[in-house]
């Protein structure tokens, strides 16, 4: 099965930038999503198609992906983005989750 | 705005199978992909399966083959998901999402229900 790696935890003061990284193989040659989690919540799609933000998410929330590593950017972090993130992608017709990463905004 | 609405919590003893329903309100159903995804307790999310119910697909992660199966009812809007021969180590949060993209490979998850408990326990 496909793997995607996330480091286990960020740490961010408020109004700095956070990157979250992923990892897979050939990473850069399929679609990357990106999740927000906050504590028993849904999750809630922030990135899709690698760097696109859903209506209503705020621009501070970017993305890329290139070679074997996709990268969730927050600008300007709030104390609201603190949560768990994960990545996605679709490795044929299915679907892998990276372990989450949880930002914390100190 | 299309909602996805699932059933209640449910308590299985081991062994057993459990099916959960997820029913899609407000808009068109049958388009769209409909996967699962489980977290147990303090863990991340991980891939069950999904179908698209127009084309009546079904993927499932290797992980659940043979012990999960994944279905629509177009007349009701409704995804299901049954999971049998249930062991401890499915205790988990069972959600269902609605993957939207112009190709499988770009299906985002942009709509998820509320979560259906699932505790397996003697």
């Amino acid at each position: 099965s496909y793997e995607l790696t996330q480091p286990p935890s960020v740490s961010v003061s408020p109004g700095q930038t956070a990157s979250i990284t992923c990892s897979g193989d050939k990473l850069g040659d399929k679609y990357v999503c990106w999740y927000q989690q906050k504590p028993g919540q849904s999750p809630m799609l922030v990135i899709y198609q690698n760097y696109k933000r859903p209506s209503g998410i705020p621009e501070r929330f970017s993305g890329s992906n290139f070679g074997n590593t996709a990268t969730l950017t927050i600008s300007g972090t709030q104390a609201i983005d603190e949560a768990d993130y994960y990545c996605q992608a679709w490795d044929s017709t299915t679907a892998a989750f990276g372990g989450g990463t949880k930002v914390t905004v100190l | 705005q299309v909602q996805l609405v699932q059933s209640g919590a449910e308590v299985k003893k081991p062994g057993s199978s459990v099916k959960v329903s997820c029913k899609a309100s407000g808009g068109t159903f049958s388009n769209y992909e409909i996967s699962w995804v489980r977290q147990a307790p303090g863990q991340g999310l991980e891939w069950v399966g999904g179908t698209i119910p127009m084309f009546a697909t079904i993927n499932n992660a290797q992980k659940f083959q043979g012990r999960v199966k994944i279905t629509a009812d177009k007349s009701t809007s409704t995804a299901y998901m049954d999971l049998s021969s249930l062991r401890s180590e499915d205790t988990a949060m069972y959600y269902c999402a609605r993957g939207v993209g112009a190709t499988p490979s770009q299906y985002a998850f942009d709509i998820w229900g509320q979560g259906t408990m699932v505790t397996v326990s003697s």
